[in-house]
């Protein structure tokens, strides 16, 4: 197994515009989570699924900030309307039950900049 | 979730051992602590976890207090690719993860 990966690794947008990351855990990792990191920060979370079902999502989720796991693989996490103040890293991080153990396995990130 | 207190950033001399502590006062009963860290430029990656018993594993050892208000997580002999962001985050099983600022390790070679 590859690890989790995310895709893009960079983006750069315009003010206004929207964006689409995609996150793939590792294959059967049934929990995905959406963290966002700012510069000097520790990561933040935004929101978490098990399988297709999305159980919690954070109060910095704003309306314009959607994620989806439609088949309890991938998830994809777009933010419409992008701001400069959703500049940050977005990490997503997938773990499955083993044994009493839920370790979390992060991606290498996606760095998006709102210009 | 629990408020943790880490030192801003420690120093250590590579091949020496390193303890980075943690408070977390706040702790719940059925919180385990949990030990992340993140290396420049790449996602947080487990490091150890425990919830009344000191552990060990391939990459540290974590000691808890008795009463489970502080740890610390010892590195036996540092390397260069110990340099990181060291995360203490108790948290119940399955959760999110509520991380703080953390502790920037730096070590000298």
């Amino acid at each position: 197994d590859t690890g989790v990966s995310q895709d893009p690794r960079h983006k750069i947008t315009k003010r206004g515009q929207n964006v689409t990351f995609r996150c793939d855990p590792i294959s059967e990792h049934n929990r995905l989570y959406w963290y966002r990191q700012t510069l000097g920060q520790g990561p933040e979370f935004l929101t978490y699924f098990q399988n297709e079902a999305q159980l919690e999502k954070s109060r910095l989720l704003s309306d314009r900030f959607s994620a989806e796991r439609p088949k309890g693989s991938f998830s994809t996490l777009e933010i419409q309307r992008t701001e400069q103040g959703d500049s940050a890293m977005y990490l997503c991080a997938s773990s499955t039950r083993q044994g009493i153990n839920y370790e979390q396995y992060f991606g290498p990130g996606t760095r998006l900049t709102v210009t | 979730d629990a408020k943790t207190t880490q030192p801003n950033s420690m120093e250590s001399n590579e091949e020496e051992p390193v303890h980075l502590p943690c408070n977390h006062s706040t702790i719940s009963g059925t919180d385990y602590i949990h030990w992340y860290r993140q290396l420049p430029s790449q996602g947080p990656e487990y490091v150890i976890h425990g919830l009344t018993s000191n552990v060990n594993n391939r990459m540290a050892s974590l000691a808890i207090a008795e009463d489970r208000k502080s740890s610390t997580l010892i590195l036996h002999r540092a390397t260069l690719r110990d340099a990181a962001v060291y995360y203490c985050i108790p948290t119940t099983y399955g959760n999110k993860l509520v991380f703080g600022a953390g502790t920037i390790l730096r070590v000298k070679s």
